[in-house]
């Protein structure tokens, strides 16, 4: 069984569309998160959920919002899409802010 | 502020070498240090770990102790293969923040 899973694994799509990212975890952790990785494998948190509530909102643009409808859950939804916005999505989990995290497969995103 | 500083990449080595990744950070209080490492096309999984000063994280050969007089955590491991190409991350995590903060990534290629 898959601890963190995001659908889907790659995603192809036109400036303007409006696309979503889904994650789940089954590993009973508390809390979630959304990472955006460049192509020079840079990794940037965007957003932490605990216990279903935002904890950190980072520096992104209002296009993205996430959503958590349960613990298990974490999806991102991005409006408008532009071309810096193609990238590779990770979402992970952890029990606690301060534990290891576990990362999904991650999700690439294309914007043409 | 906090923040962690590793060494630019790529690292080339033939296989048996001996490596050695650094990583310095800054943090205020006692962080918990952490080295995460990314195969081709996968997210980021756990390779060790340490949560106090003179602690020594260890796993599948690699190692590397948490120096708070030098603030540093250096990545090492004895021989390596071919299959140890990858991503590694270094990160922190403090309290006050409550997030953990990446480094920037050094990409290993191992030759056979």
């Amino acid at each position: 069984d898959t601890a963190v899973s995001q659908t889907p694994k790659y995603l192809v799509t036109q400036m303007g569309n409006d696309k979503s990212i889904k994650c789940e975890q089954n590993l009973g952790h508390d809390t979630m998160y959304w990472y955006k990785q460049d192509s020079k494998k840079f990794l940037k948190i965007m957003f932490s959920y605990n216990n279903k509530e935002l904890i950190i909102n980072e520096t992104v643009p209002n296009r993205f919002s996430p959503k958590s409808p349960d613990k298990a859950h974490l999806n991102l939804h991005i409006n408008s899409l532009e071309l810096g916005d193609s990238a590779v999505y990770f979402c992970a989990s952890s029990q606690g802010e301060r534990y290891e995290q576990y990362f999904g497969p991650g999700t690439r995103l294309t914007v043409t | 502020g906090n923040s962690v500083t590793q060494m630019e990449g790529p690292v080339t080595l033939s296989e048996e070498a001996f490596l050695t990744i650094n990583c310095t950070y800054t943090a205020t209080g006692y962080p918990s240090l952490f080295w995460y490492v990314q195969y081709p096309g996968e997210g980021l999984q756990l390779l060790l770990k340490a949560t106090k000063a003179d602690d020594k994280g260890s796993n599948k050969g690699f190692e590397a102790t948490y120096r708070k007089e030098t603030t540093s955590f250096h990545l090492e491991k004895g021989s390596v293969q071919v299959s140890d190409s990858a991503v590694y991350f270094c990160a922190l995590f403090y309290t006050g923040g409550f997030k953990t903060i990446f480094g920037a990534g050094t990409r290993l290629f191992v030759k056979a």
